[in-house]
């Protein structure tokens, strides 16, 4: 059973810092996989999709990273900034018939001016 | 462009009740995909929906089914509700089955009493 794992699951920092934050999965034959933002209460918000034959993705100040083989991926965040707390999910696509996202709990960020 | 659109935004309804929600994807997409949310278990798939055919199915009782129009547009009804059925309900849009990037619309806030 594939399995989608986040640590932390809560991060404070304050304003400024880099950030990472992590995700690991069980099985490494992924399709993609695809970084999201959720504000409380609210939809998600797509940041970052990295197909299997890619190492990384880069948008503005977010990195995104995959290591299928090791099973992980990172999410890297620079200069934080209050507007980006909230909660980033990480989610693996298998593809094929299997059309469904597997996601992680998440990690909720916390951004001190 | 516009977005996944989902309607209602908040429903209240009552034990052993039906309700059904509604997605309309983005524009040229052509998979609906539904998940629901909660804070115990977190984001989990119930079925996708392509070119009017259920192709994917989560492990959800039979209460829960949907269904997909010719335009792309989707719904999603639930039988018989149970407190335990009190979630946000997620739907996603893609332009091909599994393979590509999803985008979510805002969600349908289902609270049972």
């Amino acid at each position: 059973k594939q399995e989608v794992t986040q640590i932390p699951a809560a991060l404070s920092v304050p304003e400024g810092e880099n950030l990472v934050l992590n995700c690991s999965f069980t099985d490494s034959a992924i399709y993609n996989l695809q970084w999201f933002r959720q504000d409380p209460g609210k939809g998600l918000t797509s940041l970052l999709l990295i197909q299997s034959s890619q190492r990384e993705q880069t948008s503005g100040r977010l990195n995104a990273s995959l290591d299928k083989s090791s099973g992980r991926s990172t999410l890297y965040i620079a200069a934080s900034q209050p507007g980006d707390s909230a909660t980033y999910l990480c989610a693996v696509g298998y593809g094929g018939s299997q059309g469904n996202l597997i996601f992680g709990k998440g990690t909720k960020l916390s951004v001190k001016p | 462009k516009a977005g996944v659109t989902q309607t209602p935004r908040y429903l209240i309804k009552t034990r052993g009740q039906q309700v059904t929600l509604s997605c309309s994807p983005i524009s040229g997409h052509r998979s609906v995909s539904w998940y629901q949310q909660t804070p115990g278990q977190g984001l989990q798939f119930l079925f996708e929906y392509f070119s009017e055919t259920q192709r994917n199915k989560g492990n959800f009782p039979g209460r829960f089914s949907g269904r997909q129009f010719s335009n792309s547009r989707s719904e999603m009804n639930v039988s018989t509700l149970e407190l335990g059925d009190s979630a946000l309900y997620l739907c996603a849009s893609r332009k091909a089955q599994g393979t590509t990037e999803a985008f979510f619309g805002q969600g349908t806030r289902l609270t049972v009493v």
